[in-house]
């Protein structure tokens, strides 16, 4: 079963409109991190908040983390064309060499 | 370094046939992981090495799937006798053992596998 579990599957929005995901897990974390993957690609690193963070910023993302939920989001503010990807949670098990595990996905179409 | 390298972009095969990916690291990182992903889903974990040893195979690894990574350097993935559920991406990816901390990984571009 997947850690990480993101919402919605699959979001279209225009161009300059927030994009706001989330993502909820099931085991105690270390920290969680989001990535991106454009189609037929390898995936990006976007950003990586610690358990003890409630919210982190990188530009125009805005991540937030509730631990006691194991929940979090990710807020794309005035997204452009190329932020069209599929963006995917992951949380490390440290027991196991930080292996990621994550979640099947949130599909972003932003419209021109 | 630019990043992480996998070779081939692309591999269509027969079933039956066996095919091996190559995956070449960021040269500093000692942790390399080997992930699958097939369409709409997310990567699912295969394996990891931690220099030259292979740490942990997760259960979707069958007897025909392989992997080394000989002197802790590049690493391959072998699948013998392919079937069509092989077919997926097959990414790569690496990380620094830093501490307790920053642990994301970069990732290659993949391997997609098709088997006819």
């Amino acid at each position: 079963s997947q850690q990480g579990e993101e919402d919605p599957q699959a979001l279209s929005i225009q161009e300059g409109e927030n994009a706001t995901m989330n993502c909820s897990y099931k085991t105690s974390i270390n920290n969680l991190q989001w990535y991106r993957q454009n189609s037929g690609r390898g995936l990006v690193h976007l950003i990586l908040i610690r358990s003890n963070e409630r919210e982190k910023h990188s530009g125009r993302l805005r991540v937030t983390l509730d631990t006691s939920k194991k929940s979090s989001s990710l807020l794309i503010t005035a997204s452009r064309a190329a932020d069209t990807a599929s963006y995917f949670c992951a949380t490390p098990d440290k027991a196991a060499g930080n292996k990621l595990t994550f979640g099947g996905g949130t599909r972003v179409l932003v419209k021109p | 370094d630019t990043g992480v390298s996998q070779d081939p972009r692309h591999k269509i095969t027969k079933r039956g046939q066996n095919v091996t990916f190559r995956c070449d690291p960021i040269s500093e990182h000692n942790r390399l992981y080997w992930y699958r992903q097939t369409l709409g889903q997310g990567p699912e974990f295969l394996t990891y090495f931690q220099n030259e040893a292979q740490l942990e195979k997760s259960r979707l690894l069958s007897d025909r799937f392989s992997a080394e990574r000989p002197k802790g350097s590049f690493s391959t993935l072998e699948i013998q006798r392919t079937e069509q559920g092989d077919s997926a991406m097959y990414l790569c990816a690496s990380s620094l053992l830093r501490g307790p901390g920053d642990y994301g990984y970069t990732f290659g571009s993949g391997t997609r596998l098709t088997v006819v």
